[in-house]
């Protein structure tokens, strides 16, 4: 029962860095999703992709990257990292319908330096 | 745009407390209705649903009501349990589009 599952859990990078933030998940969903949580802010929603080859910005676009070339993955991409991005990020996937729930993974905590 | 509303807390109870957490939602059509809870350290894990008006989602003792004329979903809990200090987040998911849209959360601490 794998669910979502997200690497690094952990990653310090220096400002201008560049990384991605790797998501799969194995229950066949067609929706995936990313957050990032801050403090006193929630969930805000960065990218989503509802299948593979598509994908559409949520609230907080901005320094981010997706691409959805399969089912399972759903890769974030930081091209040139900033303290601002400095965060837990959430991975997510759903049934694309509108009564399925989201499943989310571990976390990745990130520092930008 | 859609839009939930929770009391961002945080809550402090005693064990065996009756717990109230509120939210309001705006939204267009007839969302889904969600609660998460968060351990610390942990992901976000589905605590309980409601995906139409007057259901009644339950799980672990917790339970919300659908409820379309307030349009709230108010997490309740008889007695609490040191166990259940987390944060807990108010959600829906509309019928027009995919996405979801969370609260602010709420963080509950039980004290023995």
């Amino acid at each position: 029962n794998a669910g979502v599952t997200q690497t690094p859990k952990f990653q310090v990078l220096k400002t201008g860095q560049s990384m991605t933030l790797q998501c799969a998940q194995d229950m066949n969903h067609e929706y995936m999703s990313w957050y990032r949580q801050d403090p006193g802010m929630g969930l805000r929603l960065i990218h989503y992709s509802v299948g593979a080859g598509i994908t559409d910005q949520g609230e907080v676009p901005n320094g981010y990257n997706v691409s959805r070339s399969t089912t399972e993955d759903f890769p974030l991409r930081l091209l040139s990292a900033a303290p601002s991005q400095t965060s837990v990020y959430f991975c997510a996937s759903s049934r694309d319908d509108d009564t399925g729930e989201l499943f989310f993974g571990e976390g990745s905590r990130l520092t930008v330096l | 745009g859609n839009s939930v509303t929770q009391m961002e807390g945080p809550v402090t109870l005693s064990e065996e407390a009756f717990l109230t957490i509120n939210c309001t939602y705006t939204a267009t059509g007839y969302p889904s209705l969600f609660w998460y809870v968060q351990y610390p350290g942990e992901g976000l894990q589905l605590l309980l649903k409601a995906t139409k008006a007057d259901d009644k989602g339950s799980n672990k003792g917790f339970e919300a009501t659908y409820r379309k004329e307030t349009t709230s979903f108010h997490l309740e809990k008889g007695s609490v349990q040191v166990s259940d200090s987390a944060v807990y987040f108010c959600a829906l998911r509309d019928n027009y589009g995919q996405n979801f849209v969370f609260g602010p959360g709420t963080r509950l601490s039980v004290l023995p």
